[in-house]
């Protein structure tokens, strides 16, 4: 396995439209999450998932952005008519706490500029 | 409110020598703590971790020193390498890391030789 995917590595969208992006996790893992980053600040919480039941949502997630994890394996992160304030790096992590060991493993992000 | 906080946004320490990395809290309630390694354009990289029912945890070059009372932790590199010049992020964690990490801004650590 070669750890967490993410897909895009880069979008360029401009104001207003919708950007969709993938993660992949660590194949055995049942949590995914998902984190948003901005320059000069660390990773911010913004939803994770149990296999497919999503168990948290940040009040950061607006009701513009959505997540899914539809057959508890990969994950989506939508975000819906896009705004300058939304570029930022987004981060997917995955973990298996019933393996006993408690860190998440990061993928390497999608870098979202809005125009 | 910021849970977690990284008061140096940089440190440059000597080749050979200690990197201390600094990190205080506000939530008593936290029991979980990580370290994270970032270089640019990769995502973190798990570093070390520790319970809030122990104040120490080495591995190899890496110790973390916790201290509750305070509600302050640090992070040791001995001996500091060039390699280990990277962003580093404290974060903490309520419920043993399986949920939501709550991170701090980062530390910039330069190391040189």
């Amino acid at each position: 396995d070669t750890g967490v995917s993410q897909d895009p590595r880069h979008k360029i969208t401009k104001r207003g439209q919708n950007v969709t992006f993938r993660c992949d996790p660590i194949s055995e893992h049942n949590r995914l999450y998902w984190y948003r980053q901005t320059l000069g600040q660390g990773p911010e919480f913004l939803t994770y998932f149990q296999n497919e039941a999503q168990l948290e949502k940040s009040r950061l997630l607006s009701d513009r952005f959505s997540a899914e994890r539809p057959k508890g394996s990969f994950s989506t992160l939508e975000i819906q008519r896009t705004e300058q304030g939304d570029s930022a790096m987004y981060l997917c992590a995955s973990g298996n706490p019933g393996q006993g060991y408690n860190e998440q493993f990061f993928g390497p992000g999608t870098r979202l500029t809005v125009l | 409110d910021q849970q977690v906080k990284q008061n140096s946004p940089s440190l440059s320490v000597q080749e050979g020598r200690i990197s201390i990395l600094n990190c205080d809290y506000t939530n008593s309630m936290f029991d979980y703590f990580l370290w994270y390694k970032k270089y640019p354009a990769e995502g973190p990289t798990f570093l070390i971790s520790i319970s809030s029912i122990k104040d120490k945890n080495e591995d190899g070059r890496f110790t973390v020193f916790l201290n509750k009372s305070a509600k302050h932790l640090s992070l040791h590199i001995v001996p500091s390498q060039p390699g280990d010049s990277a962003v580093y992020f404290c974060a903490a964690s309520l419920s043993g890391g399986y949920n939501k990490l709550i991170f701090g801004a980062g530390t910039r650590l330069a190391v040189h030789p």
